[in-house]
């Protein structure tokens, strides 16, 4: 089974701080990406990457950057965070499809989240 | 780009009592589609998806869900629902690519009765 882990379950930081919310999958996915989840939002692409040391923004970038030094860790940075940042944080991880079948989506392994909160 | 709307926020169902939640897409190509769900303080975990071939797919837990490209429907069904099924359910659309993630939808929350 794919496992999609995230260091932090609950965290809590002021505004102003630097966070680091770390990610590491253990099925050698190519692909990583990092949502924010809001009641009546659902879920938000912030960024992804396709590959080591590639990163592409998604719909809200904003606030965030990211980190992907090595295949199996993808790491989100607020590099000021804001009290608009409190938010589920979930990040998720898929393989590249090969052959005939690169155009499909591969379906999306998650971990089990990171609550942050800034006050 | 492509969208997700899921109209139901909430919806309430009877334990043992049959299920569908809606799910509508806006794509201009063949979409590739997805259902996910959602335990209270848990990830996502996907139930089914479909990508071509028979519209009617089925998924894990009983989960079925049916693609009607007239309809720009993928619409999830299961015909008894359990108390532990309640939880977030959340569709979502993909162009192809695979490296470009998914859209989601606002997602709908299902309430059990006993």
């Amino acid at each position: 089974d794919v496992k999609v882990t995230q260091s932090s379950r609950y965290l809590v930081k002021r505004t102003g701080e630097k966070v680091f919310l770390e990610c590491v999958q253990d099925m050698d996915h190519e692909n990583m990406f990092w949502y924010r989840q809001d009641p009546g939002l659902g879920l938000r692409l912030i960024y992804f990457s396709y590959d080591v040391k590639m990163k592409e923004k998604g719909d809200i970038p904003e606030g965030y950057s990211v980190s992907r030094e090595k295949k199996e860790r993808f790491s989100l940075i607020l590099e000021s965070a804001s009290t608009n940042q409190t938010s589920m944080y979930l990040c998720a991880s898929s393989p590249q499809p090969l052959g005939s079948v690169s155009s499909y989506n591969s379906p999306l392994h998650f971990g089990n989240g990171t609550r942050l909160t800034v006050t | 780009a492509q969208s997700v709307t899921q109209p139901d926020i909430h919806i309430t169902v009877s334990e043992g009592a049959s299920l569908e939640l809606r799910c509508n897409y806006s794509y201009g190509a063949t979409p590739y589609l997805f259902w996910y769900v959602q335990s209270p303080g848990q990830g996502l975990q996907l139930l089914l998806k479909y990508f071509s071939g028979d519209t009617l797919v089925q998924g894990i837990k009983g989960f079925e869900a049916e693609f009607k490209r007239s309809q720009s429907s993928f619409n999830l069904r299961k015909p008894s629902v359990h108390w532990s099924d309640a939880a977030e359910y959340f569709c979502a659309v993909g162009a192809g690519g695979g490296a470009d993630g998914l859209t989601f939808g606002k997602g709908t929350h299902l309430i059990i009765q006993p």
